[in-house]
């Protein structure tokens, strides 16, 4: 299948620092990445829908200030998480499309851990 | 809105049965409907693939499922192992999102 490449997969930060976290697809372009955050023993849940060369859809309650999204290549989105506060502490994961959007398989990236200390 | 629900969210069965997970939705109007993998602290690794024209899908000791009209998926998984202990999520594709279960956390003990 294709691959989702995601970094870093740990990273730990002071508050008020940025963070910026890669999601790419190896082996395919992907023209629409997806970004999701998950709790712990909780389900994804969908932050923002990537679209290359575009800005960003982002769903209800997520503010766009704060989880800056880029997609400037058809392998590369990046997600940054802007002066970043303990209550930011999640996994954070991308997926993309082989189609490039909601008819094909879905693959995910490894997910990135961040703690804000 | 599309919902989608996975009953039971937790399972614990001897290493060696046969077991069933299931996914419903409410929406019948899908694109696919895809079963996942999650680690601890890991993504999500893709299992099966099943398009809306399809009924059902294998691979190795698994095999899903689609009843679309009646808006259910069943994974089942045939002599459990002990490396199957993970959650299981499904994720409909229907308008243009994707939507998840909130997983099935199964322990296969040796």
């Amino acid at each position: 299948g294709a691959v989702v490449s995601q970094h870093p997969s740990r990273v730990i930060c002071k508050s008020g620092t940025s963070v910026k976290i890669e999601c790419r697809s190896l082996d395919f372009q992907a023209t629409t990445m997806f970004w999701y955050r998950q709790f712990p023993k909780q389900s994804l849940m969908l932050m923002a829908t990537s679209n290359e060369g575009s800005k960003a859809t982002y769903e209800q309650g997520v503010e766009k200030d704060k989880f800056l999204i880029n997609h400037a290549s058809l392998t590369l989105s990046t997600l940054t998480v802007t002066s970043a506060h303990p209550e930011d502490s999640s996994f954070y994961i991308c997926s993309a499309t082989l189609a490039g959007g909601p008819v094909g398989e879905l693959f995910f990236g490894e997910g990135s851990r961040l703690t804000v200390l | 809105k599309q919902e989608v629900t996975q009953i039971p969210a937790a399972l614990s069965v001897p290493e060696g049965e046969n077991l069933v997970l299931n996914c419903s939705f409410t929406d019948s109007a899908i694109y696919n409907l895809q079963w996942f993998r999650q680690d601890p602290g890991k993504g999500l690794t893709s299992l099966l693939l099943i398009q809306s024209s399809q009924r059902e899908q294998t691979s190795g000791r698994l095999n899903a499922s689609l009843d679309k009209s009646s808006g259910r998926s069943t994974l089942y998984i045939a002599a459990s192992q002990p490396g199957d202990s993970a959650t299981y999520l499904c994720a409909v594709s229907s308008g243009n999102q994707f939507y998840f279960g909130t997983g099935t956390s199964l322990t296969v003990i040796p």
